[in-house]
């Protein structure tokens, strides 16, 4: 089935420096990823939507220039924290679409960032 | 009014039971109704897939939608213990668009 492998799985950081985040989809071409942010015992919020090759589209109150996102190819999209701070402290979900299939989208297994 | 209303429980019952689990939408132009599985620390997990309103089964687990009620189901039959985890309905409208999810119904499967 298709796979969506995201890494790292964990990250501590320091305040101020910054974090990248990757995900792969490793068996099928993922024209479009979105990143949400997940907080405890919340739900996942849609914060960007990439698509290959294109400028990010960001929900209302996400900065831009703070979560960097690239989607270079069609198999890798990235997320960078710049200059974090610890409220960016959550849990950092990608999901891809499966152009191939046209059911829910598959999701990497997250990235919990800690900023200290 | 929030677009998917979840009630986030928690939610506990005996191994065996059945369990159903809801959300309601507001939004009539949703074309497509998901269930996710998310254990603690992990990325959701799809569980069923369905399009148009009525009954989908996948072995332990029925999908029911309702268009004309706005309204999702998710029954599992002979739950497990290894059932117990957080369970996120998820809905989008046509093309790529993105999932909005409701807030999750964290279950606990008690042996």
């Amino acid at each position: 089935g298709a796979v969506v492998s995201q890494h790292p799985s964990r990250v501590i950081c320091k305040s101020g420096t910054s974090v990248k985040i990757e995900c792969r989809s490793l068996d099928f071409q993922a024209t479009t990823m979105f990143w949400y942010r997940q907080f405890p015992k919340q739900s996942l919020m849609l914060m960007a939507t990439s698509n290959e090759g294109s400028k990010a589209t960001y929900e209302q109150g996400v900065e831009k220039d703070k979560f960097l996102i690239n989607h270079a190819s069609l198999t890798l999209s990235t997320l960078t924290v710049t200059s974090a701070h610890p409220e960016d402290s959550s849990f950092y979900i990608c999901s891809a679409v499966n152009t191939g299939f046209d059911y829910g989208y598959t999701f990497g297994s997250g990235t919990r960032l800690t900023v200290v | 009014q929030k677009e998917v209303e979840q009630d986030p429980g928690p939610l506990s019952v005996p191994e065996g039971a059945i369990v159903s689990l809801n959300c309601t939408y507001s939004n009539s132009a949703f074309q497509y109704f998901m269930w996710y599985r998310q254990y603690s620390r992990k990325g959701p997990e799809l569980l069923m897939y369905t399009y148009s309103s009525g009954n989908k089964e996948d072995g332990r687990f029925t999908a029911q939608v309702d268009k004309s009620s706005k309204y999702i189901s998710l029954f599992i039959r002979d739950s497990q213990p290894s059932d117990s985890a957080t369970y996120l309905c998820a809905m989008r409208h046509s093309g790529n668009t993105p999932l909005v999810f409701g807030k999750g119904t964290r279950l606990s499967v008690i042996a």
